[in-house]
């Protein structure tokens, strides 16, 4: 499977600040994906990112909050913009080969803000 | 709304002998389910996959069965060993047609014990 590398590993932040995570992935994939893991909780998808094109957000999540870059098949950003303590979680990239594929994650992205 | 559910969030068991860990599902349009090990620090570890067509799968010491009936699956691991010590989530998906996201469960974190 593909080799999933995310930076930072882990970040603390101040209140009102914004932190972008880079996810890169060492082979082209078709479909790449942003997760989020509170604490204590299960993974929730925060939105899938489209090569050349907006980012598909699921309920709850919106573009301003979380935008999300995808430049090339390898590679993809998620910001974290005006950081409140509530979005201290895990944040996790994912990419799947094709469709229906089981996806493959990164080792996240812990962020705690104080 | 919890479409995907792990009713036990921990599970002892004795090295050497059987785990079983627990899923049910209330979505109907869910056609596809995976499972996913998770060590601490790490990001989740894809296990093992089941189509809606079938009601087994099978790949060396780990084995999933779905009852689409009861909307249930479950993952067997045998023997059990130290080392599958880790949090498991389930997780369920509906084909789009260009993509499928993933719903996860909250999560069962299984000690194996010597």
């Amino acid at each position: 499977s593909a080799v999933i590398s995310q930076k930072p590993s882990r970040d603390i932040c101040q209140r009102g600040t914004s932190l972008t995570i880079q996810c890169q992935v060492d082979s082209q994939v078709t479909m790449m994906f942003w997760y989020r893991q509170q604490p204590g909780q299960s993974l929730t998808l925060i939105a899938t990112a489209n090569q050349g094109s907006e980012a598909t957000y699921e309920s709850g999540f919106v573009i301003d909050k979380f935008p999300i870059s995808r430049p090339n098949l390898t590679f993809s950003t998620l910001t974290v913009s005006n950081m409140s303590p509530e979005d201290s979680s895990i944040y996790l990239c994912s990419v799947s080969a094709a469709g229906n594929q089981p996806q493959h994650f990164g080792d996240g992205t812990r962020l705690s803000i104080l | 709304d919890q479409q995907v559910k792990q009713n036990s969030p921990s599970l002892s068991v004795q090295e050497g002998r059987i785990s079983i860990l627990n899923c049910d599902y209330t979505n109907s349009m869910f056609d596809y389910f995976l499972w996913y090990k998770k060590y601490p620090a790490e990001g989740p570890t894809f296990l093992i996959s089941i189509s809606s067509i079938k009601d087994k799968n099978e790949d060396g010491r780990f084995t999933v069965f779905l009852n689409k009936s009861a909307k249930h699956l479950s993952l067997h691991i045998v023997p059990s060993q130290p080392g599958d010590s880790a949090v498991y989530f389930c997780a369920a998906s509906a084909w789009l047609g260009t993509a499928s996201k993933l719903t996860f469960g909250t999560g069962t974190r299984l000690q194996v014990t010597l």
